[in-house]
């Protein structure tokens, strides 16, 4: 079982706004600035989208946007595409003994 | 070009042994976190082991005592050898750089391989 929470799936309309959510403890996500978020299409291997919370990597979109209040932190995609439909994943630094529950569930985007 | 490419996937028998290789390009492996992070048919990416800079190592509950995770420097690989494999090992393995340790230091995962499937079943 993951450490980190995220709902099972979202959905939006082409153009719309949504976010998903991870949310975790003080001894992860609400303790460290080390959030990061992975976009991951069927049969292909997942892809940084965000890391420290809100940073970008080079090459990602800006529609893409990361955040965090507390122990939850939070992806949001900005005039959706088609293409953005995927599996997105959660990932926080933990200070548990044993870095399990490094990642959460994931949670299904849909573009209706 | 940072490329990560895996190899060493198969069917395997319950309690058979597998090692798995990812090679490295356009940086060197022994100078990052590198971990192996795995995807069950149909579920979400778990984690499996890290090597850390320094050639520590570290390991889920769920394989501690079965697999080894190592690296060769001077061909730039890593690797993960499988011992006493079950059928719940069955998942895709990506090999990826980055990874955490609980005194302070994390690293996102910012490249992953291809992955490579193994399937333990009779």
């Amino acid at each position: 079982q993951s450490a980190l929470t995220q709902p099972a799936s979202v959905s939006g309309s082409p153009g719309q706004s949504i976010t998903i959510s991870c949310t975790g403890t003080s001894s992860d996500v609400g303790g460290y600035n080390y959030v990061s978020w992975y976009q991951q299409h069927p049969g292909k291997a997942p892809k940084l989208m965000i890391y420290d919370v809100s940073n970008r990597p080079s090459g990602v979109s800006n529609r893409f946007s990361g955040s965090k209040s507390g122990n939850t932190a939070s992806l949001t995609i900005s005039g959706l595409q088609a293409e953005d439909e995927a599996d997105y994943y959660c990932s926080s630094y933990t200070s548990s003994s044993t870095l399990e529950g490094v990642f959460g569930g994931g949670t299904k985007l849909t573009v209706l | 070009e940072v490329q990560l490419v895996e190899s060493g996937g198969g069917l395997i028998q319950p309690g058979g042994s597998l090692r798995l290789s990812c090679a490295a390009s356009g940086f060197t492996v022994s100078s990052n976190y590198m971990s192996w992070v795995r995807q069950a048919p149909g579920k979400g990416l778990e984690w499996v082991s890290v090597i850390y800079s320094g050639g520590s190592t570290y390991y889920a509950d769920s394989v501690k005592g079965r697999f080894t995770i190592s690296r060769d420097n001077s061909k730039n690989t890593l690797y993960l050898q499988m011992n006493s494999l079950r059928a719940e090992d069955t998942a895709v393995y990506y090999c990826a750089r980055g990874g955490s340790s609980n005194s302070g230091s994390y690293f996102p995962f910012d490249y992953w391989g291809q992955g490579t499937l193994v399937t333990v079943s009779s």
